[in-house]
Parts: structure tokens; sequence; C-alpha cells
């Protein structure tokens, strides 16, 4: 079956650090990826998606590319802000899974301090 | 904003007791999806509407669980007999037509629901 692996949170990091949020899946057929962000209090945001292999989906600073060879798509962002503090879960969702559920990732929570 | 609008908010019941939790897609989406969030984790598939027809209901954890969307709009996720197991954040999600795969998912605020 399908499954989404993230590294480990929480992750604090100063204002302007660089970030990367590490994503492994497993999949059957071809999935389209993505990443989503919950910040306090609100419900799962999409934060971008990347459809095929070596696709880059970018959003708001942040990037991850679609890589097939490695089953990864890492979330990137060069400098981050206070207001990226969230938590940001890594999905899938499979071309042969008949409903396209979308599997998820545990979540990585992100603290950023000024 | 016409996002997907999820009520109640916040339920609180006790064991034994029927909840019935509420989904208004964003307008004209075909497909809707629940999903149930426990504490510290990510969410897992629930159920799943293509219109008024319900086509995957895999990942309804017990027969306690039934979701209805009769007129192809909104949604109800009832669950009867509340365990304490069940508590957790309750997520609707919209999209065009998942039929297409690369659909992205729009999520509500969820319902908190918490069994004492």
């Amino acid at each position: 079956g399908n499954s989404v692996t993230q590294m480990e949170g929480p992750v604090t990091l100063s204002e302007e650090a660089f970030l990367t949020i590490n994503c492994t899946y497993t999949a059957t057929g071809y999935p389209s990826l993505f990443w989503y962000v919950q910040y306090p209090g609100e419900g799962l945001q999409l934060l971008l998606k990347a459809t095929k292999a070596d696709d880059k989906g970018s959003n708001k600073g942040f990037e991850a590319t679609y890589r097939k060879e490695t089953t990864s798509f890492h979330l990137e962002k060069g400098s981050v802000q206070v207001s990226d503090s969230a938590v940001y879960f890594c999905a899938l969702n499979s071309a042969g899974a008949g409903s396209y559920q979308l599997t998820f990732g545990k979540g990585t929570k992100l603290s950023v301090i000024p | 904003g016409a996002g997907v609008s999820q009520s109640p908010r916040y339920k609180v019941a006790k064991r034994g007791q029927d909840v019935a939790l509420r989904c208004d897609p964003i307008s004209g989406h075909v497909s809707l999806f629940w999903y149930q969030q426990a504490l510290g984790q990510g969410p897992e598939f629930l159920t799943y509407f293509q219109n008024e027809a319900q086509l995957d209901k895999s990942g309804l954890p017990s027969d306690r669980f039934f979701a209805e969307r009769p007129e192809g709009s909104v949604s109800t996720l009832k669950i009867q007999r509340t365990q304490q197991e069940d508590s957790a954040v309750y997520l609707c999600a919209s999209s065009e037509d998942s039929l297409r795969s690369n659909q992205p998912q729009h999520f509500g605020d969820g319902t908190r629901l918490s069994i004492l």
C-alpha cells in the first residue's frame, strides 16, 4: 500500500535559517505529491504540489522536487520567517488507487524563533 | 470566503452518545472526503463521495461510523455509541473532481471531538 515517511520533529530554527524537511514515499502507480501546512488553530492548507517526476512545486519561497529515483519530495526554504511556524505534512495520492484519497505523513512541527 | 465549512467546531460528548458532524464543501465540488486526525498524527482517510455516491468507505474504523451526502453537496458523518478512542479531529475536504488525480483537496478547519 501507499505510505509517506517524514523526518520527525519538532524542528527549531532561527529566523533566516535554511530549512529542509525530508519526505520519502512508497506508492503504487504514479502518485501526485503534495505538501500541506497547518497553522495553529487552522485547517490544512495546500502549500505546493508536483504531479510527475522531476516537477518542482513552489510557493511562498518553499520548494520541493519530485524525485522518482529516490522516491523523495523534500521541502526546502532558503530563509525561514517566524510566520512559517506551523506543522508541515507531506502527502500523496495515487492514480491507481481508485478514490484518490490522500495518504499523509505524520507531520513535522517547525518553530522559528526571532 | 467560500471555503469548506465544518460544524460544530468543537463537540464534547459522553461515551455512548451519538454525534453528527457536518461538512459544507466548496460550491460545485464533486468530490468530498472525510479524514480522522489523532493528536500528533497525520490525517487518515475515512470515506469518499463522488456527488451523492459513496465510492469508498474502506477507512471507516467500525460499523458505528456512517457518512452520507444525499444531495451531492452537504455531508454528515455520524458516529453511534461513541467510544473514547473516537476522540480526534475530523477533517472534511473537497475537490473539483478527484477522478483526476492531481486535483488538490481543500480542507475545512475540522471538528474537534472529545469523548468523556
